[in-house]
């Protein structure tokens, strides 16, 4: 089994819809957890840190289920620039014990 | 404050050639890590630094050696370049290395190099 698992998707969805992807990990002793974003041949950007009572961040929510080992991120009322792959990330141990799931492509389309 | 930095943006090498890919920081972070990012296989840790004067393999250190050159740089170098190093590099920076709290654990990364090895 992988680190960190993501579905590659694409999932391409309309203007507007609500959007949800899931990120399964398979250290029990992760720390830390991440989603980052990156467009197309660009570097990643962090878009939000996961805590452990579940945060938001305007359209944006993350939530964290350490008994089953997932992260979630919700994009709602999502935009064409939304578009981009999102990375999820987890930390299990010193600074340089980080995981990179391999992303999942999000299209909005018009 | 131009953030994370790498030269060449691009680069094409011949098998066996070497090259030095630099990277350098004007955030004073602590620690500093170099990655390769392959179709399908996500971001991989090649070196980090934790601290000037300090280095360590990651995941994927072989072929390639780093210097930690003073806080702001470090720079990763091919020695002998392999088809199998095609890849796009990179160099990423974090504030405090170790730090629990979840915000120090940031990593800010640099704009990639697109390195082809023929």
């Amino acid at each position: 089994r992988k680190e960190v698992e993501q579905d590659p998707g694409p999932f391409n969805v309309p203007e507007g819809a609500t959007v949800a992807f899931n990120c399964t990990y398979s250290n029990s002793a992760s720390q830390s957890f991440f989603w980052y974003r990156q467009d197309c041949r660009k570097e990643p950007k962090l878009l939000m840190s996961v805590y452990s009572s579940g945060n938001e961040d305007g359209r944006f929510t993350a939530q964290l289920n350490r008994a089953s080992q997932y992260i979630s991120l919700l994009i709602r009322d999502s935009k064409l620039s939304d578009s981009a792959t999102y990375l999820c990330v987890v930390r299990h141990g010193g600074y340089q014990k980080v995981t990179f799931g391999t992303g999942t492509k999000l299209q909005v389309i018009p | 404050n131009a953030g994370v930095t790498q030269t060449p943006k691009f680069q094409v090498l011949k098998t066996g050639q070497s090259m030095t890919l630099q990277c350098a920081q004007d955030m004073n972070h602590n620690s500093m890590y170099w990655y390769r990012q392959d179709p399908g296989m996500g971001l991989r840790l090649i070196y980090y630094s934790a601290s000037e004067g300090t280095t360590d393999k990651g995941e994927v250190p072989n072929g390639y050696n780093v210097s930690r050159l003073n806080k702001r740089e470090f720079s990763l170098r091919l020695e002998s370049a392999a088809p199998s190093q095609t890849s796009v590099y990179f160099c990423a920076s974090s504030e405090v290395a170790g730090s629990s709290a979840a915000k120090y654990n940031e990593q800010f990364f640099g704009p990639g190099t697109r390195l082809t090895v023929l």
